[in-house]
Parts: C-alpha cells; structure tokens; sequence
C-alpha cells in the first residue's frame, strides 16, 4: 500500500489530453513540493516535473503540474506513443521523515 | 554529461551481505545530495536512503533502519549502500540518483540500477 495515491491506468488516443492524479495527506503533498517520474518499461525513470509545476530542461512543454491542497496532478497534452509508460508521484514526508511514492499509473496511448 | 553508474548487486542467500556503489560523473559529486532507491520486479518504485552533500546527514526508509548504510566518498565521487542481514523482500533493482534533498530539483538522474537477489 503506497503512502501517495494514484490511479492504476490512464490512456488516450494521439493528440489527446491526459491527467494523472495523486492524493496524499498534510504530511507529505500537503507540506511539500511534488515530483513526477517517467519510466519506460525497463528503463530508469527520468524527472518530467519537479516542484509541483516546473518542468525540467529537455521536457516537452505538452507535460503540465498543478497542486492543491493534498493533490497533485500532472497532465499530458498532444499525448504522443512516447509517453507511455509508468508515472509516479514523490513527495517527502515530514512524519515518516522519508521520500514516500504513488503506486505508479500505466500510461497507454491507444 | 552526468552519469550514475550502480555496481555490486547479484545473488546473495538470506542473512547475507552485500555493498552497492555508484559512481558519479559529469558533475561536481560533493555539491549534491545523493539518494539510494529501489524497485521490486513488477512493481513501484520505493525510497530507500538519502545522503547529504558530506554525509552529516542520512535518512534511511523504515523498511531498511538497522539494516543498510549508506555513505559516500566524494574523493571518489561515490556513494556506497552497505546492505547487511538481508532478506527475500529486498529483492530488487537498486537505483542511485544524484539530489533527492528536499525542496530540491528531485531525482535527476537516474543510474540503470543494479540486481540484488536475495534466496536461499
């Protein structure tokens, strides 16, 4: 059982817009700064959104942040094949004193 | 261009011990934190320890107190996770990532991983 939430599956056809969720509680996304990994089956996962909103260097301006409150959410616009895969949610924990993760959500462009 | 490159994974029985090093490249290796993650075959990826830029600092996930050390050597530019009384759970891909400390940049990047078995 993951500390973050996320659901299991999203997807999309080319083109479309895609939006991942991640709950968590005041310890964690409620006090802290959210981070989103991409990992391709087999890979290592890479950094496409850090701080809840910014976007690192090389990450298509079609991946967005936002964070409210306890939530977290990461939106996939113009949805290409190469973004699927798994995503994931990380916040720190201020009461587990700890980086805590979602379960991951599969990404499938249809 | 920054590289992480994990080492020291393979099989190890029950009870063992085993030391993962990474090795950084590309970047100023003791003006970053560095962190020690994991992933179960099939499974979501888990935390496992933080270092800080000199090692004053460390933060170990539960599932690990006790158990594993992490340390690092900057005149190598290395990280090391010494892994002791093992058990099956910690089977897994062990990934080491340069930053993790928080309100920071995150986990960028990531090195390949390497295999740890734990069986009997």
């Amino acid at each position: 059982q993951s500390v973050l939430t996320q659901p299991p599956s999203a997807s999309g056809t080319p083109g479309q817009r895609v939006a991942i969720s991640c709950s968590g509680s005041r310890f964690n996304i409620g006090n802290n700064h959210v981070y989103w990994y991409h990992q391709v089956s087999g890979a290592a996962p890479k950094i496409v959104m850090y701080r809840n909103d910014q976007r690192p260097a090389g990450v298509a301006d079609r991946f967005s942040g936002s964070k409210s409150g306890t939530s977290a959410s990461l939106a996939i616009s113009g949805l290409r094949s190469e973004d699927e895969g798994d995503y994931y949610c990380a916040a720190w924990d201020d009461s587990l004193t700890g980086w805590v993760f979602g379960g991951g959500t599969k990404v499938t462009v249809l | 261009e920054v590289q992480l490159v994990e080492s020291g994974g393979g099989l190890v029985q029950p009870g063992g011990s085993l030391r993962l090093s990474c090795v950084g490249s590309g970047f100023t290796f003791d003006t970053y934190a560095m962190t020690w993650l994991r992933q179960v075959p099939g499974k979501g990826l888990e935390w496992v320890s933080l270092i800080s830029l000199s090692g004053a600092a460390i933060y170990y996930a539960d599932s690990v107190k006790g158990r594993f050390t992490v340390s690092r050597d900057n005149s190598r530019s290395t990280m090391y996770l010494q892994m002791d009384s093992l058990r099956v759970e910690d089977t897994a891909t062990y990934f080491c990532a340069k930053g993790g400390w928080f309100g920071g940049p995150g986990f960028d990047p990531w090195g390949r991983g390497t295999l740890v078995t734990v069986s009997p």
